[in-house]
């Protein structure tokens, strides 16, 4: 069993519709959740992280922890089709530096 | 600020060559790390460097590979002996170690023919 696993897709929507992608976890030593998103032929890039359970917001991106059921969710409200990316969920058990734990990441296409 | 530097983008080795791929961290960053991307699998950890020093290195094959982060100058990652296997995009970030996530460079794409 992989220690994070996400479903690869591809995802299809609509523009101006709401995605939802979602990350399962085994390691309970994981603290800080984050996610990424890599465009064709580019290096990932930090979109938000989270620290324990909760929500976080910022402009049209939600980031969801839930610790109890090993769950992430990142929500993208009024999505664009320059959103159309591979987003990667990752998660660390520290904050001093150490490697990341990443999903396979998840395939994104909004269509106009 | 320039953000993480890695040359060459694109690299062509044949089997058995050597390959070297250079990263230079974001300015004011220490830690630097070494991930592996295959197409179809997520990044892969690699290794994780100081300043002339392996702070982790559990996910580096055993054999060929090997890295490097001197007091001057860019991190090397290091893959001798090359073979088709070792095709993957190759991924640097950087962090200041102070809080959670990295930057990344754009990646060097090894081509083993």
């Amino acid at each position: 069993q992989k220690e994070v696993e996400q479903d690869p897709g591809p995802l299809s929507v609509p523009e101006g519709a709401i995605v939802s992608l979602n990350c399962t976890y085994s390691n309970s030593a994981f603290q800080y959740f984050m996610w990424y998103r890599q465009y064709s032929r580019k290096g990932p890039e930090l979109l938000m992280y989270t620290y324990s359970s909760g929500n976080k917001e910022d402009g049209r991106f939600t980031a969801q922890v839930d610790k109890s059921s090993k769950y992430i969710s990142l929500f993208i409200r009024d999505s664009q089709p320059s959103d159309s990316a591979t987003y990667l969920c990752a998660m660390s058990a520290d904050n001093q530096g150490g490697k990341l734990i990443f999903g396979q990441g998840t395939e994104l296409s909004v269509k106009p | 600020n320039a953000g993480v530097m890695q040359n060459p983008r694109h690299l062509v080795r044949r089997r058995g060559q050597e390959a070297r791929l250079r990263c230079s961290p974001m300015k004011g960053h220490s830690h630097v790390y070494w991930y592996r991307q295959l197409p179809e699998e997520g990044l892969k950890f690699m290794v994780y460097l100081q300043k002339e020093n392996i702070i982790d290195e559990s996910g580096m094959p055993k054999e060929r590979f090997s890295a490097e982060f001197p007091k001057e100058g860019p991190s090397i990652l290091r893959i001798q002996q090359v073979v088709r296997g070792d095709s993957a995009a190759y991924f640097c970030a950087s962090s200041s170690g102070t809080v959670p996530g990295y930057t990344f460079g754009s990646g060097t794409r090894l081509t083993v023919v």
